[in-house]
């Protein structure tokens, strides 16, 4: 079935970076997009980006353009989400999402998520 | 930015509809989608282009959009669906916006 499998909870000190990947299985990668989605504790949800796994090309939110990276693998499926100079702000559950990338595209599946802290 | 207005919460009786709106500027010509998001799990698709199901979502769920709201519906509810709903438009290829998500109370 369509699937997306992300990795494991991190902990990073401020200032230090995390990647978060995200694994895809049950459909064809590379004719579609992964956007990434995080959740503070006890907020809602804030669109952080996409990817076309087709050409690459990426659409961050304006927040957190230069300090947002996302790339995929399409030898082996993956997404990947790079968040650098991390605060305690940046502590979240961050979620991958399928997306279709086309005009009033919705996101589906999702993945399970990966809580990532920042503490010192 | 383009913002979408949910209500923090709706109560509702088991058996009961429950209605949960999602305001914006002239939302009526854009496609919403909603989600579904249950404590300590990912959200799920239960309402795509203002009001299709995908597979595997009961019919109890439906969707509206006029104007300046959204509307997401759930007839005949049950305690499973206590749950977080949040809409979702796509404002541009750069920016997904996210309505403030409803707490829905069985």
């Amino acid at each position: 079935q369509v699937q997306l499998v992300q990795s494991g909870d991190d902990m990073k000190k401020p200032g230090a970076s995390v990647k978060v990947s995200c694994k895809a299985s049950g459909f064809t990668f590379s004719t579609y997009g992964i956007s990434w989605v995080r959740q503070g504790p006890g907020q809602g949800l804030e669109w952080m980006g996409g990817i076309s796994a087709y050409n690459g090309n990426t659409y961050y939110a304006q927040r957190l353009q230069g300090r947002v990276t996302m790339t995929t693998d399409t030898s082996t499926g993956t997404a990947y989400m790079e968040l650098r100079s991390l605060t305690s702000d940046d502590t979240a559950v961050y979620y991958c999402a399928r997306d279709a990338g086309t005009f009033d595209a919705w996101f589906d599946p999702w993945g399970q998520g990966t809580q990532v802290t920042v503490s010192s | 930015s383009y913002v979408l207005t949910q209500p923090p919460s709706v109560s509702v009786a088991p058996g009961q509809t429950a209605t949960i709106t999602c305001g914006g500027d002239n939302i009526g010509s854009k496609s919403v989608h909603w989600y579904q998001q249950k404590p300590g799990q990912a959200p799920v698709l239960v309402i795509y282009d203002d009001r299709d199901r995908p597979s595997g979502i009961p019919d109890r769920f439906s969707g509206s959009n006029s104007v300046n709201t959204a509307t997401l519906t759930i007839s005949r509810v049950e305690a499973g669906d206590e749950a977080d709903y949040y809409c979702q438009v796509w404002e541009s290829i750069s920016d997904r916006v996210f309505g403030t998500g409803t707490k829905v109370i069985v």
